[in-house]
This record gives C-alpha cells, sequence and structure tokens, in this order.
C-alpha cells in the first residue's frame, strides 16, 4: 500500500518568513495529493490540493509542488502570519477517496511573532 | 450547504462495550469515508462506502465495522473496545464523480475507553 513520509515534524519561522514542507510518496500510482491544516480541537479543513496532470498550483499565499518523477510534494507558504499556526497534514491516493487518503504524520507549523 | 456533521462529538466507554457512531455528509456526497486519529499513529484510514457498498478497507481488525444508508449517512462500529480504542474518529464525504474527489471532515467523535 501506499506510504507518506513528511518532514519536519515541527517547524518554527519568523511571521513574514515563508515555510517549506515536504512530503514523499511510494505508490506511483498515487495520482491525487491534498493538504490539510488542522487546528487544536478542530476538524482537518483541506487547503489546497493538487493532481498528477499538473506540476504546480497555487492559491494567494499558498502553493504546491508535485514531482511525480522523484515522487514527492510541498507546500509552500509565503508571508507567514500568527493564523497560519496549525498542524498541516499532506496525503495521496491512487483514486482520490474510493482507496482511502494515506496521511502524513502532520507538521506542527509555529509561527513566531 | 451544511457541512458533515458527526454524532455523538464526545464518548467515554468502558473496556468490553461496543459503540456506533453517525456520520451525516454533506448533501448530494455519497461517498463518505472513516479515519482515526491518535497522537501516536496519525490519521488512518478505516473503510470507505459509496451507494451502501464498502469499496474500500484500511488495516484494522474485524471489530471495526459500518455500513452507509440510502440517504449516505453512515455509521461505524466498534465491538469490543479497547483502551487503545481511544482515538478521535473522523468522516469525511466527498461527491465522486469524476475528478471530485475532494473529502470535507466532520468535527470528529473523540472516544475515550477506559
Amino acid at each position: 500500500g501506499e506510504n507518506v513520509e513528511q518532514h519536519p515534524s515541527t517547524l518554527s519561522v519568523q511571521e513574514g518568513d515563508s515555510a517549506v514542507i515536504k512530503c514523499t510518496y511510494s505508490d506511483s500510482a498515487s495520482n491525487y495529493f491534498p493538504w490539510y491544516k488542522q487546528e487544536l480541537g478542530k476538524r482537518p479543513q483541506l487547503i489546497i490540493d493538487i493532481r498528477s496532470n499538473v506540476g504546480e498550483k497555487k492559491d494567494q499565499r499558498i502553493a504546491v509542488t508535485l514531482n511525480k518523477t522523484a515522487k514527492h510534494f510541498s507546500l509552500h507558504i509565503t508571508e507567514t502570519q500568527p493564523e497560519d499556526s496549525a498542524v498541516y497534514f499532506c496525503a495521496a491516493s491512487p483514486r482520490g477517496g474510493a482507496d482511502g487518503l494515506t496521511f502524513g504524520k502532520g507538521t506542527h507549523l509555529i509561527i513566531q511573532p | 450547504k451544511a457541512g458533515v456533521t458527526q454524532t455523538p462529538r464526545y464518548l467515554i466507554k468502558t473496556r468490553g462495550q461496543q459503540v456506533t457512531l453517525s456520520c451525516s455528509p454533506i448533501s448530494g456526497h455519497r461517498s463518505v469515508s472513516w479515519y482515526q486519529q491518535t497522537p501516536g499513529q496519525g490519521l488512518q484510514f478505516l473503510f470507505e462506502y459509496f451507494s451502501e457498498t464498502q469499496r474500500n478497507k484500511g488495516n484494522f481488525p474485524g471489530r471495526f465495522s459500518g455500513r452507509q444508508f440510502s440517504n449516505s449517512r453512515s455509521e461505524m462500529n466498534v465491538s469490543t473496545l479497547e483502551l487503545g480504542d481511544s482515538a478521535l474518529y473522523l468522516c469525511a464525504s466527498s461527491w465522486q464523480q469524476g475528478d471530485q474527489e475532494t473529502q470535507y471532515f466532520g468535527p470528529g467523535t473523540r472516544l475515550l475507553v477506559l
């Protein structure tokens, strides 16, 4: 089955700086890669996703890049703000929800004022 | 549209008991997936239902089961509870048509087994 590794487990950045979280996956059949943000005590919320037919996707301060050859994808957050502090999860799936999402262990992002 | 809802939100049970959790998907969504979230193991896929049929199952013992009704609402059941079953149980719904597989999570049911 699919295996997703996520790094780092904790990331502390100064407010206004950029943050990058990296994930690798093992199943070359995976073609859907969402990122979720989970604040303490709340549900995971989708912040951006990418499918294997594109290499990059951007939504305001958030971007995701995908390298299918190397089987890795990354989340980039620019101009970080205090409200970006949360745990971020990457995930991969060969058929979206049908096979279930395989999640990374999560990255605790801390924005220092 | 209303989001995914789950009931109950909190539950305390003792070892050996069984529990049933409920999930109502976003209106129009036909797929419901269940996940277990623990500090040690993170988010793990339990199973997915589509049109009342279980399409896929994760690596959990047979004590974990589920079903889906004709209105797409889903329930999951855990029998003979163990201490290690203490977790946040999340369900997620998606449309599952074409590339509309984006999953939206409910608030979860926090289960504590004593």
